[in-house]
């Protein structure tokens, strides 16, 4: 089983502050995604990283993929409260998998004036 | 466009009720997942379907657990009889069956007294 552990599990911060989540695996991963979940609602996906050493910019969001393909870095700049939510890493199982995701244990992240 | 729809958002039983989850996955998807997410567990999948087929059932906890889907437009998720460790948020998510991106519906909070 290829499990993905996340990093901090909990992060409480102040607005303007800048923050990293890791999310980190034993197993390579062909690629990995990062989704963004508010409270009351489902995760939306946020990025899909294929190849390792990526990196991709979501205005203040900084997605990293290993280049090992083993694990992957979400970095905020200037955090602001509607960065508020829980993030999670995802990403295929491996081969015969088809196309379902193992998910991350999640890191909870509040962002206050 | 519609997203995928899960009926109902909220639903409180008592131990021994039987409990349908309804899923609309959104139209021209071929693949549905339904996941279940707890503080203790975090997001786990349960079983998901491609082409209307189980694909995957190995996250369904127990007998208690059943899933259909009859036709490409609906699903259920079915728990009888619920027991009040079966409290949860249940999502379902679709996505086209090349690809790894999933959209989660809304959620059904699920209370077993």
């Amino acid at each position: 089983t290829q499990l993905l552990e996340q990093s901090p599990q909990f992060l409480s911060i102040q607005e303007g502050e800048n923050l990293t989540v890791y999310c980190n695996s034993s197993s390579v991963f062909s690629s990995l995604q990062w989704y963004r979940q508010e409270p009351g609602e489902g995760p939306v996906l946020l990025v899909t990283v294929v190849t390792g050493g990526e990196v991709k910019k979501l205005k203040r969001l900084t997605f990293q993929f290993g280049d090992a393909r083993k694990d992957s870095s979400l970095h905020i700049t200037a955090a602001q409260p509607g960065d508020t939510g829980l993030y999670l890493c995802a990403g295929p199982p491996g081969t015969g998998g088809g196309n379902k995701l193992t998910f991350g244990t999640g890191t909870q992240l509040k962002v206050e004036l | 466009d519609a997203g995928v729809i899960q009926s109902p958002r909220h639903e409180v039983t008592e131990m021994g009720q039987e409990v349908t989850l309804r899923c609309k996955p959104i139209s021209g998807h071929n693949s549905l997942f339904w996941y279940r997410q707890t503080m203790m567990r975090g997001l786990e999948l349960l079983i998901y379907f491609n082409n209307n087929v189980p694909i995957d059932d190995s996250g369904m906890p127990e007998d208690r657990f059943s899933a259909k889907m009859p036709n490409a437009s609906f699903s259920t998720l079915k728990i009888q009889p619920s027991e009040p460790r079966d409290s949860a948020v249940y999502f379902c998510a679709s996505t086209t069956g090349a690809s790894y991106e999933q959209y989660f519906g809304p959620g059904t909070r699920l209370t077993v007294t």
